[in-house]
């Protein structure tokens, strides 16, 4: 069964460090997403992503985040300068909607931690 | 902003019983409601959804029902299985396809043998 993959499964980072976190999504689908889980918080939305452009965005994601699709596989995550707040599980999704619904689907996530 | 709520952090069952897990909303515009699954250490699995033009879907041991005058919809769970044990998330979207995803805090199912 096709899924999406992430990549680091943990990556740890100074403060102020650039990292990217990257993702798979599963092939045929159009739509991509990042979410981050801060340990003992909810699931929250950061982008959603379309047609080579980003679709809507909430108020964490601000210009220390941008997001790439360099290829026709990959789905990136920038953050340029990491705070310690960045500290958290961030999940990739994708989806392909059509006639039954608008199912996400999740990757296992990447654990960022910030020092 | 608790536009999803899922005010019980904890079920416990015993195998073979059912679970019902609850999940209320506040937002109007959510048009589409879908359930996940977490293990540890990994993502949200999808489960199950229902648009708001339905009050129930089936899917196997897994159905949801939505109440929309109450904002409120639920997923049981028939029978309950010791695998099912995990946290829960309840979601909701509006305005269709590539609407962002909003999340409750989850609710920890616990299945006894």
């Amino acid at each position: 069964e096709p899924e999406v993959t992430q990549t680091p499964s943990h990556q740890v980072t100074q403060m102020g460090q650039e990292v990217i976190l990257r993702c798979v999504p599963i092939s045929n689908h159009l739509y991509f997403y990042w979410y981050r889980q801060i340990l003992g918080q909810k699931v929250e939305f950061l982008v959603s992503f379309y047609n080579n452009e980003i679709s809507e965005k909430s108020e964490i994601f601000d210009d220390q985040f941008s997001v790439e699709r360099p290829d026709g596989s990959n789905f990136t995550l920038k953050i340029r300068s990491t705070k310690l707040e960045d500290s958290a599980m961030y999940f990739c999704a994708s989806s392909f909607p059509g006639t039954g619904g608008i199912e996400q689907y999740f990757g296992p996530g990447t654990r960022l931690t910030v020092t | 902003d608790q536009q999803v709520k899922q005010n019980s952090p904890s079920l416990s069952v015993q195998e073979g019983r059912i679970s019902i897990l609850n999940c209320d909303y506040t937002n109007s515009m959510f048009d589409y409601f879908l359930w996940y699954k977490k293990y540890p250490a990994e993502g949200p699995t999808f489960l199950i959804s229902i648009s708001s033009i339905k009050d129930k879907n089936e899917d196997g041991r897994f159905t949801v029902f939505l109440n929309k005058s109450a904002k409120h919809l639920s997923l049981h769970i028939v029978p309950s299985q010791p695998g099912d044990s995990a946290v829960y998330f309840c979601a909701a979207s509006a305005q269709g396809a590539n609407s962002k995803l909003t999340f409750g805090k989850g609710i920890t199912l616990s299945v006894r043998p």
